[in-house]
C-alpha cells in the first residue's frame, strides 16, 4: 500500500539548521517534491528530487535515497519567515502526487 | 501573467445547496487539479485533468464533479453540499504532469457548509 511519514512539528531558533525527514511507500515512484505553506496561504514549490542525492537551492537543500524510500529537506540559517508548514510529496506514475500531513516549523528569536 | 486564479475566496453554503468553484490558469498548462485541505492535514486530490476533454478521479472524488472544456478553465462543482465538505479548496496546475513537475497553486477558496 501507500504510506507517507514526516514529523508533525519542529521548533528551532533563528540561525539554526533543521532537517525534516520523509519516508514513503509509493507504487510507481518517480521522485520527491517539497512544498512550503505559510498559514493562510497556498502551497509553493520548493524542490524536486528525481535522482538520488542532494539538490541545493540557496538556504534549502533536499535529499533523496530511492533505495531507502527516504528523503529530507534541510533548512539552513533559519529565519523567522521560514516559520511555515513543509510537505513532502512523492510523485508516482499516472499523475499521482500524494501530500503528507506536513511538518510545522516554528522559528523562535 | 496572473498564474492560477480561483474564485470565490470565501463561500458559505447551506446543506443541500450546489455551487461551482472556478479555476483558471493563463500559463497554457495541460495538467490541472483540485485539492482539499482540512485543518492540520495535508492536501487530498479530488479530481484532475491532463488536458481539455479529459478528467479523472483522485483520492476523494465523491460529491464533486469537474469538466475541462478549455485548457484554461477547470471548474469544480459541488452537487449537494454537506458539512463534511467544509474545507479549503486549492486548484493547481503544471505543464504536463503532477508526478515530476512543479505545481502552481491558486490562492484557495475557504468553503463553509452549514
Amino acid at each position: 500500500g501507500q504510506s507517507l511519514e514526516q514529523p508533525s512539528e519542529v521548533t528551532a531558533v533563528e540561525g539554526a539548521i533543521v532537517q525534516i525527514n520523509c519516508t514513503y511507500q509509493t507504487s510507481g515512484f518517480y521522485g520527491l517534491s517539497w512544498y512550503q505553506q505559510h498559514d493562510g496561504g497556498a502551497p509553493t514549490f520548493l524542490s524536486y528530487n528525481g535522482l538520488d542525492g542532494l539538490e541545493e537551492t540557496g538556504r534549502f537543500s533536499s535529499f533523496l535515497s530511492r533505495s531507502d524510500s527516504y528523503g529530507y529537506l534541510l533548512l539552513q540559517e533559519l529565519q523567522m519567515k521560514d516559520s511555515a508548514s513543509y510537505f513532502c510529496a512523492p510523485g508516482a506514475a499516472g499523475n499521482k502526487l500524494t501530500f503528507g500531513g506536513g511538518t510545522r516549523v516554528l522559528v523562535k528569536p | 501573467n496572473a498564474g492560477v486564479t480561483q474564485t470565490p475566496k470565501f463561500q458559505v453554503l447551506k446543506t443541500g445547496q450546489s455551487m461551482t468553484l472556478q479555476c483558471a490558469q493563463d500559463m497554457n498548462h495541460e495538467y490541472m487539479s483540485w485539492y482539499r485541505q482540512d485543518p492540520g492535514m495535508g492536501l487530498r486530490l479530488i479530481h484532475y485533468s491532463v488536458g481539455a476533454g479529459i478528467t479523472d478521479q483522485g483520492e476523494v472524488p465523491n460529491g464533486y464533479n469537474v469538466s475541462r472544456s478549455t485548457t484554461e478553465d477547470f471548474p469544480l462543482r459541488l452537487l449537494s453540499a454537506a458539512p463534511s465538505q467544509t474545507s479549503v479548496y486549492f486548484c493547481a496546475s503544471s505543464y504536463h504532469t503532477a508526478d515530476n513537475e512543479k505545481l502552481f497553486f491558486g490562492s484557495g477558496t475557504q468553503l463553509s457548509v452549514l
